[in-house]
């Protein structure tokens, strides 16, 4: 596609469940970023890969949380036990790789933790 | 760490006033961005910035990378409609040791009434 996609676009779940968020970045883009965004706040990094590994996990915010990148291209963020302060919208980005390129966002994940 | 703190929160104008608001930090970034968001998408990238002193348009937008390389602003000129949504401050920090993560601010509110 022409841009980044994430789904699902939303997600209800309930807390101590885990949850598996995808995103799918621009074709031929090396690098791709996990952002958080709870309600009204500016967004919060969690994770950074060039291809397949993490050069930069200094945002995850605990142990529950994970993420991984296959094939240099598809990459999943996963949420184990959520807790109800989960509850916030996960966007990822992706970008070329090299120091300084932009970085494009995806319409981000809607997570709700009851 | 880094932190970016964006002011005002919220503006309330007029059509076809001009707008202008900013980013500041205690750290030194290496890059600029500004970025807006509107309700249910992602961000999506406005201007970049990579040089102190660096002044760009586009379209009726206008950014500055300070001399500093602290701090940043964005000027809208003559405001429509159309430019209501949230606008983000981000920059990629000197001294992350390659690390291509952004850090924004907390976002500045902005509400056109026609």
């Amino acid at each position: 596609g022409a841009g980044v996609s994430q789904s699902p676009s939303n997600k209800v779940t309930e807390k101590g469940k885990d949850v598996e968020l995808r995103c799918d970045p621009i074709s031929g883009h090396t690098a791709l970023y996990w952002y958080r965004q709870s309600l009204g706040q500016g967004l919060e990094f969690l994770i950074y890969f060039q291809g397949n590994s993490a050069p930069d996990k200094s945002g995850l915010p605990s142990d529950r949380f994970s993420a991984e990148r296959t094939g240099g291209s598809v990459s999943t963020l996963t949420i184990q036990r959520t807790q109800q302060e989960d509850s916030a919208v996960y966007l990822c980005a992706s970008s070329l790789g090299t120091s300084g390129s932009v970085k494009y966002f995806g319409p981000g994940t809607r997570l709700t933790v009851t | 760490g880094q932190q970016l703190n964006q002011s005002p929160q919220s503006m309330f104008i007029q059509e076809g006033e001009d707008v202008s608001m900013n980013c500041t930090s205690s750290s030194i970034f290496n890059t600029w961005l500004w970025y807006k968001q509107d309700p249910g998408e992602g961000p999506v990238l406005l201007i970049a910035l990579y040089k102190a002193g660096e002044l760009t348009s586009n379209g009726r937008l206008t950014a500055q990378f300070g001399i500093t390389r602290k701090d940043s602003f964005l000027n809208i000129s003559a405001s429509i409609p159309s430019d209501v949504g949230i606008y983000f401050c981000a920059g990629r920090p000197v001294g992350q040791g390659g690390s291509e993560k952004l850090v924004f601010g907390k976002g500045t509110k902005l509400t056109v009434n026609p």
